[in-house]
């Protein structure tokens, strides 16, 4: 029945160790979003695609890279993690938005312990 | 200016009663809006969309003022179950992205 399913639930890397999150969608949707979220703080969006179009958010660090190989599929790569970058990460989808309100459904999230 | 602002409670509340709190949005462009719950380290479940006449669902009320840039939700005979955090989630539709606040937690004491 999940219709955004992230993969793994929980991931530890080490310090500098290049990790790859995964986000799979049943859901056919055109946007993908992916969001760092630390403890009592509101989701940060990281980037999102609408289709294959790729939108970075200017505070972003460039340690942080997606992939969207098609409609499916998106990763989230963090070439070097660092301490601070453990955090639940997010992914989230919605149907292109032009018409009408349009909720996002969320995945499970991704808990990163970077050790 | 954050994008979208909420009031970080907590708001403790015994079972039974009514509480109410409201989020507010920069963004006059802004165009959609949501209320999505969240429990302990768990994703965001979309609570309910806010539409500008006002709506209802069950024991929650969501209320969007464009006047003065705010929405609202208010939860009427609060159950233990209600406790958790409480986003609220704006969109600009000419750029799909969605802002959050960052939560307002609501304790239901028995």
């Amino acid at each position: 029945d999940a219709m955004v399913i992230q993969n793994p639930r929980y991931q530890v890397t080490q310090f500098g160790k290049p990790v790859t999150l995964s986000c799979s969608q049943t859901l056919n949707h055109n946007v993908m979003y992916w969001y760092q979220q630390k403890s009592s703080q509101a989701p940060k969006l990281l980037f999102h695609y609408y289709d294959k179009d790729f939108n970075n958010e200017a505070d972003t660090p460039d340690n942080f890279q997606s992939r969207r190989p098609n409609t499916s599929f998106c990763f989230l790569d963090i070439r070097s993690p660092g301490l601070g970058d453990a955090a639940m990460y997010l992914c989230a989808t919605s149907r292109d938005p032009a018409g009408m309100n349009t909720e996002a459904f969320f995945g499970q999230g991704t808990r990163l312990t970077v050790v | 200016r954050k994008e979208v602002e909420q009031d970080p409670g907590p708001f403790n509340v015994p079972e039974g009663a009514t509480v109410a709190f409201n989020c507010t949005y920069s963004n006059s462009a802004s165009q959609s809006f949501f209320w999505y719950r969240q429990d302990c380290r768990k994703e965001p479940k979309l609570l309910m969309s806010v539409y500008s006449s006002g709506n209802e669902d069950g024991r929650f009320t969501a209320q969007l003022n464009r006047a003065s840039q705010y929405i609202s939700l208010l939860i009427r005979d609060s159950k233990l179950s209600d406790s958790a955090t409480y986003l609220c989630v704006v969109n600009m539709r000419s750029d799909y992205k969605l802002s959050f606040g960052a939560g307002t937690t609501v304790t239901v004491r028995a």
